[in-house]
């Protein structure tokens, strides 16, 4: 079990820019959830799937949000024109089907300048 | 709206003390309450986790009581180490078909040698 992997760790980019994350869940997981964490808070939910369907969305992920995990393992979450609000951390996380607990990655720290 | 009030903040322990956090919901639908603890630069680790049938767990030096007419839930660490030095957050989810995770804003733990 080598438990639920991201890429990049890091990730510095100008306001304006896209940038795509990747999250690799754990392998026989069939929930993958998005959130964000910024200083000093506790991690915030941004979305989830069930294998290939993204079945919530929170009001936190703006039109500029979009995530996908086409083939019910890996997902990636995309940010359109970034802003300064963007930077944070972004966590993924992963659980069975029916079970509670959710495991998550080492995150993805954005800093947009 | 916060759905999960977490304290202290922060908290300074001499090594061998008991660690206590603690924490409250609001949602009677939450049935599910796990704890977290956090490094600086890794993402959250499943600490331990309770459901409201039960009003303790005890995995090793680590502790939740649970409280539901209360609603309220706590952490003790007993024997507290150096190495627990970490952010813990306590979460609540209402499992099931949603099953996304509700934090506290975190409690940073000193333990001192």
């Amino acid at each position: 079990d080598t438990g639920v992997s991201q890429n990049p760790r890091h990730k510095i980019t100008k306001r304006g820019q896209n940038v795509t994350f990747r999250c690799d869940p754990i392998s026989e997981h069939n929930r993958l959830y998005w959130y964000r964490q910024t200083l000093g808070q506790g991690p915030e939910f941004l979305t989830y799937f069930q294998n290939e369907a993204q079945l919530e969305k929170s009001r936190l992920l703006s039109d500029r949000f979009s995530a996908e995990r086409p083939k019910g393992s890996f997902s990636t979450l995309e940010i359109q024109r970034t802003e300064q609000g963007d930077s944070a951390m972004y966590l993924c996380a992963s659980s069975y089907q029916w079970g509670y607990e959710q495991y998550f990655g080492p995150g993805t720290r954005l800093t947009v300048t | 709206q916060q759905q999960v009030k977490q304290s202290p903040q922060s908290l300074i322990v001499q090594k061998g003390g008991i660690s206590i956090i603690n924490c409250a919901y609001e949602n009677t639908a939450f049935d599910y309450f796990p704890w977290y603890q956090q490094f600086p630069g890794k993402g959250p680790a499943l600490l331990i986790a309770i459901r409201p049938d039960v009003s303790e767990k005890k995995e090793g030096r680590f502790t939740i009581s649970f409280n539901k007419s209360a609603k309220q839930f706590s952490l003790h660490i007993m024997d507290s180490q150096p190495g627990d030095s970490a952010t813990y957050f306590c979460a609540a989810s209402t499992g099931g078909s949603q099953g996304n995770l509700i934090f506290g804003k975190g409690t940073k733990l000193s333990v001192k040698p």
